[in-house]
């Protein structure tokens, strides 16, 4: 099994260039996250989904979208890039069962810079 | 709103033991969760705590007061390779919305 993939691995972007980040799992996970994680940070959750067709804010939402039209897919838009956005950015998913949804599995990350 | 606190930074030995705490504030609890980070890698699960009392997974245990919003992780024989970013967790009543702390970042000596 692969997990959780993330494509790109890393990405330039200018101010205002738009971009989707893309994840995809192959454990049949209903929960999935975007987090994003500043130098010596912590990690922000930006958007969170509990399954296909429904999506949720987390705590740093604004600049980015999500969409979630099949279990195994969680992209995240970024419309107009902003040097804020400048982060290390993590999928993660997680089976909704209750003694298991806080075992979260993560993909390898996306080094995104914005300039 | 959930929050939560987690010292900057420790030091230790090799060989030694280290507890690194963790207190939060949640409008609902679920549990408490720990992850490891080493530099430049993705976090990966080491415990979960959703009633008092303390785990034990080889190591590594993890502790949780719920009447004191309070929780560590407690790492035994530290080795070289347990250097690394340590973060706690938590979900709010709504399940599934995991919430991390800011980290505690261990360095083991020789």
């Amino acid at each position: 099994n692969a997990g959780v993939t993330q494509t790109p691995k890393f990405r330039i972007l200018k101010i205002g260039q738009s971009m989707t980040l893309q994840c995809a799992q192959d454990m049949n996970h209903n929960y999935m996250y975007w987090y994003r994680q500043d130098p010596g940070m912590g990690l922000k959750l930006i958007y969170y989904s509990v399954g296909a067709g429904i999506t949720d804010k987390g705590e740093v939402p604004n600049g980015y979208n999500v969409s979630r039209s099949t279990t195994e897919d969680f992209p995240l838009r970024l419309e107009l890039a902003a040097p804020s956005q400048t982060s290390v950015y993590f999928c993660a998913s997680s089976s909704p069962d209750r003694s298991t949804n806080e075992k979260l599995f993560f993909g390898s990350g996306t080094q995104l810079s914005v300039l | 709103g959930q929050s939560l606190e987690q010292p900057s930074e420790v030091t230790a030995v090799e060989g030694a033991i280290v507890q690194m705490n963790c207190t939060y504030q949640t409008s609902g609890f679920y549990g408490l969760s720990w992850y490891q980070q080493h530099d430049g890698g993705a976090p990966t699960f080491l415990s979960y705590n959703a009633l008092d009392g303390l785990e034990e997974t080889g190591r590594f245990s993890s502790f949780l007061s719920r009447s004191d919003s309070y929780g560590y992780l407690l790492l035994q024989e530290l080795q070289m390779k347990d250097s690394a970013s340590y973060f706690c967790a938590v979900s709010d009543n709504q399940g599934g919305k995991l919430i991390f702390g800011q980290g505690t970042e261990l360095s083991v000596k020789p």
